[in-house]
């Protein structure tokens, strides 16, 4: 158990739906991240929010939409995606002071797009 | 872009040692870290290095050169429950990790 909690677990969804992921953190971390990680293929960096402030997009395509309420939680919402955007979603929390803090990681998302 | 290179798969039996590498050309850097990630679980973090050298943890150590650009985790004295994927990660700003894509390590008996 890393302090990161990530729901659901497990998702699949049709192109036409629309879903929400979500992510809470209990560490009292003030950045917050989705990352995507698809299979044999390095984590990507989708978005970093840093006191509810989103200060990274990383050319994620629209369907994609995060949304930061708070510190503690941290939504990703889906809409019209591909097949190809099928992967493990992860979230992960830090405190960002002086730099050089880990990340903690949630357990993920597996994403399924029919 | 960011480049991390590390190899795909390595085979060791229990109770030796693995040597995992991971080389790196990113456009900064402000530390190195590697995680551990069990199939269908988190990445956990293992170590962090910002200074040339080896950090020890355990059965577990992590070496730096920043002017090689090159890292690795040592895993000693192996147990079947260090089968997992690892994962070198290059800090190269405030807060943005670029992961390698990792490697899976098999432990056999």
């Amino acid at each position: 158990e890393t302090g990161v909690t990530q729901t659901p677990r497990h998702l699949v969804m049709g192109m036409t739906n629309k879903k929400s992921l979500k992510c809470e953190q209990h560490l009292g971390h003030n950045a917050m991240y989705w990352y995507k990680q698809s299979a044999k293929k390095p984590l990507e960096l989708m978005f970093v929010y840093n006191f509810k402030e989103q200060t990274e997009n990383n050319s994620v395509p629209s369907r994609f939409s995060p949304e930061c309420p708070n510190s503690s939680h941290l939504f990703l919402h889906l809409h019209t995606l591909q097949p190809e955007d099928s992967a493990l979603y992860l979230c992960a929390s830090s405190q960002e002071i002086a730099g050089g803090h880990e990340q903690y990681f949630g357990p993920g998302t597996r994403l399924t797009v029919t | 872009g960011q480049n991390i290179d590390q190899p795909t798969e390595m085979t060791a039996t229990e109770g030796a040692i693995v040597q995992i590498n991971c080389t790196y050309q990113t456009s900064g850097f402000n530390g190195l870290f590697w995680y551990q990630q069990h199939a269908g679980e988190a990445p956990t973090f293992l170590s962090y290095n910002v200074l040339d050298g080896l950090e020890e943890k355990g059965r577990f150590s992590s070496f730096l050169s920043r002017s090689k650009g090159y890292s690795y985790l040592l895993l000693k004295e192996l147990q079947m429950k260090d089968s997992a994927s690892y994962l070198c990660a290059v800090r190269d700003g405030d807060y943005k990790l670029s992961f390698g894509a990792g490697t899976t390590v098999t432990v056999r008996a």
